[in-house]
C-alpha cells in the first residue's frame, strides 16, 4: 500500500540553525500538507501546496518557514533560523483531493537545542 | 476559529466496547475524521464521515454523529490491547482539495488486559 515517508525520523538542532524536512508524499498525490504538534498539544495545520504554490497557510507560518517542491518526488519544509519553540513533531500529509482523505507520514521529530 | 474537543482519556478492559466522543463548533464542517496513532508513529486515518450521514460501521469500528449537537462519536466493537493509542477527531470544510484539517487534542486509550 502506498505511503507518505519523511526524513529524517529525529532531528536536532541548535537555535538559530537551518533545518529542512523532507517527505514523500504519495505517488499520484496532488495536494500537499504541512503539520506540526508540539508535545501534549494539538496537530496544528501549517500550510498546503498544490500546484508548485502555497494555497493556504495558517499564522503559524511565517517568513522562517518555507516549502518547496525541488522535484517530482519531494515535498520539504525549511526552517531558516529555528527557535527553541520550533521543537515539535512535523507531519507531511498528501491527498489526492478527489475524496476527503489525508494520509499522514510518521512524522520527524524536531529538538532545537 | 473552529475548534474541536475531545476528552483527554479513555480506559476500557479488554473485551469491551470503547466509545470515543468529539465537539466541534464549525457548523460547516463537512467531513469528520477519526485518525488513530500508535506510540512513536504517525497519523493513521481510520474512518471519515461526511457530515449528511448520521452513522458509518466499518468492520469493529462505528461512527455516530449528531450533526445538531455538533457531536462525533468513536466506537470500538471488542476493544483489543492493540488498540490502545491516541485517538484523534478531525474536521474540514473540504471546499477545495487542499483544505486543512483542524483536530481535537487526542484521546488516550488503554486497554486493560
Amino acid at each position: 500500500e502506498p505511503e507518505v515517508t519523511q526524513t529524517p525520523s529525529h532531528q536536532v538542532t541548535q537555535m538559530g540553525q537551518e533545518v529542512i524536512l523532507r517527505c514523500v508524499p504519495i505517488s499520484n498525490h496532488l495536494y500537499f500538507y504541512w503539520y506540526r504538534q508540539i508535545l501534549g498539544q494539538k496537530v496544528e495545520f501549517l500550510v498546503s501546496f498544490y500546484n508548485n504554490e502555497i494555497s493556504e497557510k495558517s499564522e503559524i507560518f511565517d517568513d522562517q518557514f518555507s516549502v518547496e517542491r525541488p522535484d517530482g518526488s519531494n515535498f520539504t519544509l525549511k526552517i531558516r533560523s529555528t527557535k527553541l519553540e520550533d521543537s515539535a513533531m512535523y507531519f507531511c500529509a498528501s491527498s489526492d483531493g478527489r475524496a476527503a482523505e489525508q494520509y499522514f507520514g510518521p512524522g520527524t521529530r524536531l529538538t532545537v537545542t | 476559529g473552529e475548534d474541536v474537543e475531545q476528552s483527554l482519556f479513555l480506559s476500557v478492559r479488554e473485551g469491551d466496547s470503547s466509545v470515543i466522543n468529539c465537539t466541534y463548533t464549525d457548523s460547516s464542517s463537512t467531513y469528520l475524521y477519526w485518525y488513530k496513532q500508535e506510540p512513536g508513529a504517525g497519523l493513521q486515518l481510520l474512518t471519515y464521515i461526511f457530515s449528511n450521514m448520521d452513522m458509518k460501521q466499518d468492520q469493529r469500528l462505528t461512527v455516530l454523529l449528531n450533526k445538531k449537537d455538533k457531536h462525533l462519536s468513536l466506537r470500538i466493537a471488542d476493544t483489543q490491547t492493540g488498540d490502545s493509542a491516541i485517538y484523534f477527531c478531525a474536521e474540514t470544510t473540504l471546499n477545495s482539495g487542499n483544505t486543512p484539517l483542524v483536530f481535537g487534542k487526542g484521546t488516550r486509550l488503554s486497554v486493560i488486559a
